[in-house]
């Protein structure tokens, strides 16, 4: 069953603790993308990979940060350094960039 | 910075009508869009993706079509049933994807 799978679906955290949120993929996909959602907004791209071991800043890096070390796995950490980290939290791949984009069922991050 | 702006943000409608979702980007030079609905507190799911070379492309009920020269996309969905009841995003792809904020359907029985 192909697709692509983030844990967990919610998230609560203490202000200043770093969190990672977990993206994993079996479609083979190259190309792979971590965006926020917040309520009344479009999706804003925060990394993305075209490649393993190998990404970009997307428009709100700061206070992020990814790694792309398998094809499979791109896990977005968010810092203490990220001012308003609370969001949904999407997970996209395609098979290339600029692809087709298939999303996961994202994840709910509170801090407090 | 590519502008892209859904209308209406909001509609309701009795179940079995035809409607028209509106998609209007900055730039005539894209390179593909896709449609997207989003249910309340899930992930994105794929409905249609329109190539630069085609004017339009159906699944089911569904019918999109693209105009470059005037930077629009339509969602045309024929006999809207209450599952279809969610937010339609739409997604012109350029040097990246950008994002409208949707439309928020609600059919109603």
């Amino acid at each position: 069953d192909g697709g692509i799978t983030q844990s967990p679906k919610y998230l609560f955290r203490k202000e200043g603790q770093n969190v990672t949120l977990s993206c994993e993929q079996n479609l083979n996909h190259d190309a792979m993308y971590w965006y926020r959602q917040d309520p009344g907004q479009g999706l804003r791209l925060i990394y993305y990979s075209q490649i393993v071991n190998d990404f970009q800043k997307g428009d709100i890096a700061e206070g992020y940060s990814v790694s792309r070390e398998k094809k499979e796995s791109f896990p977005l950490t968010v810092t203490s350094a990220q001012k308003n980290p609370t969001a949904f939290y999407l997970c996209a791949s395609s098979i290339s960039d600029l692809n087709e984009q298939y999303f996961g069922p994202g994840t709910r991050l509170t801090v407090t | 910075k590519q502008e892209v702006t859904q209308i209406p943000a909001a509609l309701s409608v009795p179940e079995g009508e035809n409607l028209v979702l509106n998609c209007s980007f900055t730039d005539s030079a894209i390179y593909n869009l896709q449609w997207f609905r989003q249910d309340p507190g899930k992930g994105l799911t794929s409905l249609l993706l329109i190539q630069s070379s085609q004017r339009e492309q159906t699944s089911g009920r569904l019918n999109a079509s693209l105009d470059k020269s005037s930077g629009r996309s339509t969602l045309y969905i024929a006999a809207s049933q209450p599952g279809d009841s969610a937010t339609y995003l739409c997604a012109p792809i350029f040097n990246k994807f950008y994002f409208g904020s949707g439309t928020k359907l609600n059919v109603k029985p």
